[in-house]
């Protein structure tokens, strides 16, 4: 059973950098065959995918996230993690860490709160 | 970028209650469309994807339909553990992805 699981601090300071990992047990990033992707959802709102992740480093990103975000994978960790730049208060958030079978996220992670304060 | 719209945004329901839910692209999206469910404090969970194929493991009680710009997700007999946000996905735009606002089903 894939398992993934969100890290990261749950306070970020506006102008600041966002940093998440996301942990993957019971399956191997480098295996290949799936996109892992970052999604968030504001408090009480819909879901807005932020961008995924091929275990060879191949990105995509939204483009309303583009010049902000960057993802990257350390398959010696069995890791992928997000970035998010120059955050404001609109960037506060639940975070999701999702595993996709290319179109559709059939495993994702708990979530992590992520919010943005001085 | 393609749109996505749901109607209702939240209904009321009764246990043993027949649901639909409708999905709407603003484009064409052959079926290309998924179904997530999503509890709250929880991860949303895939309950159908290419439009109709349900997901191993959930209940035949869900089910999908439609393609091209129109789609509906129906509860054939509302269980207490369906209460819950309901979401669509395009996935015709791979690989950007947009999901739709949701639907809310609570207990009337």
């Amino acid at each position: 059973q894939v398992q993934l699981q969100e890290s990261g601090p749950g306070l970020v300071k506006p102008s600041q950098t966002l940093s998440l990992t996301c942990t993957v047990s019971g399956g191997s990033i480098s295996s290949g065959g799936y996109y892992w992707s970052w999604i968030r959802q504001h408090p009480g709102k819909g879901l807005e995918w932020i961008g995924y992740i091929y275990y060879s480093g191949s990105t995509y990103y939204n483009p309303s996230l583009k010049s902000r975000v960057t993802i990257s994978v350390d398959t010696s960790k069995n890791q992928f993690s997000l970035k998010l730049s120059s955050v404001t208060a609109a960037d506060t958030a639940v975070y999701y860490c999702a595993r996709a079978q290319v179109h559709y996220f059939d495993y994702w992670g708990q979530g992590t709160l992520v919010t943005v304060s001085s | 970028d393609i749109q996505m719209t749901q109607s209702p945004s939240s209904v009321s329901a009764s246990v043993g209650d027949r649901v639909t839910i409708t999905c709407r692209a603003s484009q064409g999206i052959s079926s290309w469309l998924a179904w997530y469910q999503q509890k709250p404090g929880k991860a949303p969970k895939l309950l159908i994807y290419a439009a109709s194929s349900l997901q191993s493991g959930v209940p035949s009680r869900f089910s999908g339909s439609g393609s091209g710009t129109d789609f509906t997700l129906t509860i054939s007999s509302l269980q207490p553990e369906d209460f819950a946000t309901y979401y669509c996905q395009q996935a015709n735009s791979f690989p950007l992805f947009t999901f739709g606002p949701g639907t809310k089903v609570d207990i009337k």
